[in-house]
């Protein structure tokens, strides 16, 4: 079955540190990935999507994400991080095959010390 | 400019009691589908729709229905309340099933007692 992993449930950084988080998927398709942010008591906001093409996406805010189909992986990237940035954030990943019905990761959650 | 709209944002329920969780968009998109969010599971697909009177499953359905009479609202009913239903619940709504971005509602907090 399709599933998608993020090894890390908490993560925390400094203000101005670089930041990554881990995303890694077992598909049996060509999947297309996104990343989604939750602000405490909010929806989800997309920062940023893979469908095809340019391996190395950039998203709102920010953001970036590669792609890496040998590794399975699509982990987000931020050079600097911003205290505004913590929340909470989904990788999500789909498949025509699979009837593009979207599979979300279990969330990182990410603390900014100031 | 609404958006996705789902009321209401806190709800609590006593076991065996039923309701309605509202969804209505405004952008004319055709595919809209519900979540339940849980701690450390992130969010799992109860049912969705791909278009008015076309609705299927998702990978946890059991003891919710929907219905999609018109393209902008997406109800979903909870017949019997049980507290495992106890859960945050997202509606979202895309112009297409698949590689399209998703827009979500703020969400319902739902406890079930």
């Amino acid at each position: 079955a399709q599933s998608v992993t993020q090894p890390d449930i908490h993560i925390t950084v400094s203000e101005g540190a670089s930041l990554e988080l881990r995303c890694n998927y077992s598909y049996g398709a060509t999947p297309y990935l996104f990343w989604y942010v939750q602000s405490p008591g909010q929806g989800l906001q997309l920062l940023l999507k893979y469908f095809s093409g340019d391996t190395l996406v950039q998203g709102i805010k920010g953001f970036e994400a590669e792609f890496k189909r040998s590794q399975s992986s699509f982990n987000l990237r931020k050079p600097s991080v911003h205290w505004s940035d913590a929340a909470e954030y989904f990788c999500a990943v789909g498949a025509r095959e699979y009837g593009n019905k979207l599979v979300f990761g279990a969330g990182t959650i990410l603390r900014v010390k100031s | 400019n609404a958006g996705v709209t789902q009321t209401p944002k806190f709800q609590v329920l006593k076991t065996g009691q039923s309701m309605t969780l509202q969804c209505a968009q405004d952008m004319n998109h055709e595919y809209m589908s519900w979540y339940r969010q849980d701690p450390g599971m992130g969010l799992r697909l109860i049912h969705y729709s791909v278009g008015a009177g076309i609705t299927d499953q998702g990978e946890v359905p059991n003891g919710y229905n929907v219905s999609r009479s018109t393209t902008e609202d997406f109800p979903l009913r909870l017949l019997s309340a049980a507290p495992s239903q106890t859960s945050v619940y997202f509606c979202a709504s895309s112009r297409t099933q698949g590689n399209t971005e998703a827009f979500f509602g703020q969400g319902t907090r739902l406890t079930v007692v």
